[in-house]
């Protein structure tokens, strides 16, 4: 499986500024995905990004909110833009194929007060 | 609506003993399932996974079983181990299907987890 990092691993932020999360894989993949995971909740899609074309969005997610980057096949950003405490949540990116596994970086856990 | 649903919140068991993690799913369109371990402050970190065209799935101590008539699927561990003390997360997508509503067939739908824990 693929190894991925993750930077920043963990961040305070003040509400109505942005973060970028950096997702970094050491093997070319076609499909990288964003999840969240909100204290106490299940991990939930936030998009997935392609190389070369625009991210899907998972209904409730918009990208006004929260932009994508996939610039090439390793490497991947996302931006929480204009945070509020309920953005408050650790991040994760993964790869695989559709529907079937995939393998997760380590998170970036992000507190906005 | 929770479309994966893992009623435990905490497991505890001893030692040497067989661990069963549940999961229930509603959606009929679901074919493939994943059991993920998640140690804190790390990602989660895939374990096993079943297709609907099996019941049963053996990996070493971990094996998962698949009742689609009842819509529910466990994970067993045996014997546990203190290092299974975890979080584990079930997964289910719809490979079949490319587009519906609550989280697409591209990406992966989470129960909320079990914590377990292994009493030495």
């Amino acid at each position: 499986s693929a190894v991925i990092s993750q930077k920043p691993s963990r961040d305070i932020c003040q509400r109505g500024t942005s973060l970028t999360i950096q997702c970094q894989v050491d093997s070319q993949v076609t499909m990288m995905f964003w999840y969240r995971q909100q204290p106490g909740q299940s991990l939930t899609l936030i998009a997935t990004a392609n190389q070369g074309s625009e991210a899907t969005y998972e209904s409730g997610f918009v990208i006004d909110k929260f932009p994508i980057s996939r610039p090439n096949l390793t490497f991947s950003t996302l931006t929480v833009s204009n945070m509020s405490p309920e953005d408050s949540s650790i991040y994760l990116c993964s790869v695989g194929n559709r529907g079937f596994e995939q393998y997760f970086g380590p998170g970036t856990r992000l507190t906005v007060t | 609506d929770q479309q994966v649903k893992q009623n435990s919140p905490s497991l505890s068991v001893q030692e040497g003993r067989i661990s069963i993690l549940n999961c229930d799913y509603t959606n009929s369109m679901f074919d493939y399932f994943l059991w993920y371990k998640k140690y804190p402050a790390e990602g989660p970190t895939f374990l096993i996974s079943i297709s609907s065209i099996k019941d049963k799935n053996e990996d070493g101590r971990f094996t998962v079983f698949l009742n689609k008539s009842a819509k529910h699927l466990s994970l067993h561990i045996v014997p546990s181990q203190p290092g299974d003390s975890a979080v584990y997360f079930c997964a289910a997508s719809a490979r079949g299907l490319r587009m519906y509503s609550g989280g697409g067939a591209d990406g992966l739908t989470f129960g909320k987890g079990t914590h377990l824990i292994i009493q030495p």
